[in-house]
């Protein structure tokens, strides 16, 4: 079964600084990979997704994601942090059933 | 596009009564509808995928006779927690999946959820 772990629960960064959060999933085919934000109290809201081709996806709000396949990890980066972009951070893992298997999350939060 | 609405997005409710929760895609047809559970700080846990005109189907540890999922459109899916107890406090979210899809490839598309809480 496919599995999703995000090994850091808690990062803190100062705005304008890099950040890197990471992703690491188990699956046995080309799995469907996922990042998601979650403002409190809120629904999730899709940064960005691969599927096939290029490894490297551009998503929405400056940040991005590459998948390696030699080390099954699919970890999101932005060059520089802001302040609006302090919330939870989820990684996803598809397959051809459907179903969306999240990792734990990872709570991002920004010093000014 | 692809917007889901899902009401209420807060809701107290005295302990033994049944809560229902709605889940619409306004702007695009999903056979799918998924319904997850979020405990505080912690992950989504997917419940049950909701499939258009059948029954739904249940991950292990659910009780189906709890949480039943109603999917009677291709718009609309329904949750309704129960006999609530405290204990199902919770926040619930729902997920579409948009038929076809960019490249054919998956399109999800959460609500903004719901909080539940039993009293």
């Amino acid at each position: 079964a496919q599995s999703v772990t995000q090994p850091d629960i808690h990062i803190t960064v100062s705005e304008g600084a890099s950040l890197e959060l990471r992703c690491n999933y188990s699956y046995g085919a080309t799995p469907y990979l996922f990042w998601y934000v979650q403002s409190p109290g809120q629904g999730l809201q899709l940064l960005l997704k691969y599927f096939s081709g290029d490894t490297l996806v551009q998503g929405i709000k400056g940040f991005e994601a590459e998948f390696k396949r030699s080390q099954s990890s699919f970890n999101l980066r932005k060059p520089s942090v802001h302040w609006s972009d302090a919330a939870e951070y989820f990684c996803a893992v598809g397959d051809n059933t459907d179903k969306l298997i999240f990792g734990t999350g990872t709570r991002l939060q920004v010093f000014p | 596009g692809a917007v889901v609405s899902q009401h209420p997005s807060r809701v107290i409710c005295k302990s033994g009564t049944s809560v229902k929760i709605e889940c619409r895609s306004l702007d695009f047809q999903a056979t799918t509808m998924f319904w997850y559970r979020q405990f505080p700080k912690q992950s989504l846990m997917l419940m049950a995928t909701s499939n258009e005109g059948s029954k739904a189907t249940y991950e292990q540890g659910v009780e189906k006779d709890k949480f039943l999922i109603n999917h009677a459109s291709l718009t609309l899916s329904t949750l309704t927690v129960t006999s609530a107890h405290p204990e199902d406090s919770s926040f619930y979210i729902c997920s579409a999946r948009r038929t076809g899809g960019l490249n054919g490839g998956y399109g999800y598309t959460f609500g903004s959820g719901t909080r539940l809480t039993v009293v």
